[in-house]
């Protein structure tokens, strides 16, 4: 069974960089047939997309945050990381990581079939 | 970015009854490669979010057959058959046919 945990500091101070980390078991996130993402969710909201990873280390942003956004990744580890620079307020929220599922038995298929626990993350001096 | 636009927002049900979400998106989710990547996903209090359905209408691993997911193009429907109450919690719909990826705001399920 896969499973996915997040980590890393639960308060940042405002205009200083988000690190949070995503550590995968039970399965190889070097395997290719999934991306790794990251989601966030404001308290009481919704879900926002932030990005993804490959296994080759190719990524995908949110254009919201591209500017300020850093995804990689670290085989050697199983983890991969995400880095949010210049943060407010408005960054505070639950982060979560997912595995997206690009495909099986042939056919493409592009869902979020495993998620963390989520990690609140508040941006306050 | 597509746009999904969920309704109702709020759904109190009796147990035992019907429950119907509505998504719809602002573009058509077919993708390049002809498949439509329209995901249902379930929030109970204090979880993460849970896969439920897949392409518009695949149960994933472990989902009760009283979980259904349908629809085309750009207008998609959950239907849960009878609700129980393991069932509460909040469901968005999802596209991964086009970036950003997005959901919708969300439709809170709850029991009358």
């Amino acid at each position: 069974q896969v499973q996915l945990q997040e980590s890393g500091p639960g308060l940042v101070k405002p205009s200083q960089t988000l690190s949070l980390t995503c550590t995968v078991s039970g399965g190889s996130i070097s395997s290719g047939s999934y991306y790794w993402s990251w989601i966030r969710q404001p308290a009481g909201k919704g879900l926002e997309w932030i990005g993804r990873i490959y296994t080759s280390g190719s990524t995908n942003y949110n254009p919201s945050l591209k500017s300020r956004v850093t995804i990689s990744v670290d085989t050697s580890k199983n983890q991969f990381s995400l880095k949010l620079s210049s943060v407010t307020a408005a960054d505070t929220a639950v982060y979560y990581c997912a595995r997206l599922t690009l495909g099986h038995y042939g056919e493409n298929a592009y869902y979020f079939d495993y998620w963390g626990q989520g990690t609140l993350v508040t941006v306050s001096s | 970015d597509i746009v999904m636009t969920q309704t109702p927002l709020s759904s109190p049900v009796t147990l035992g009854q019907p429950a119907s979400i509505s998504c719809r998106s602002s573009q058509s989710l077919v993708h390049s490669d002809g498949n439509t990547y329209l995901s249902w996903l379930q929030q109970r209090p204090g979880q993460p979010p849970r896969l439920l359905i897949y392409k518009i209408s695949n149960r994933f691993s472990g989902v009760p057959d009283r979980f259904s997911g349908s629809g085309a193009g750009t207008d998609f429907t959950l239907k849960i058959s009878r609700v129980e109450a393991e069932d509460v919690g909040v469901y968005y719909c999802t596209q991964a046919t086009q970036f950003p990826y997005t959901f919708g705001q969300g439709t809170k399920l709850e029991i009358k």
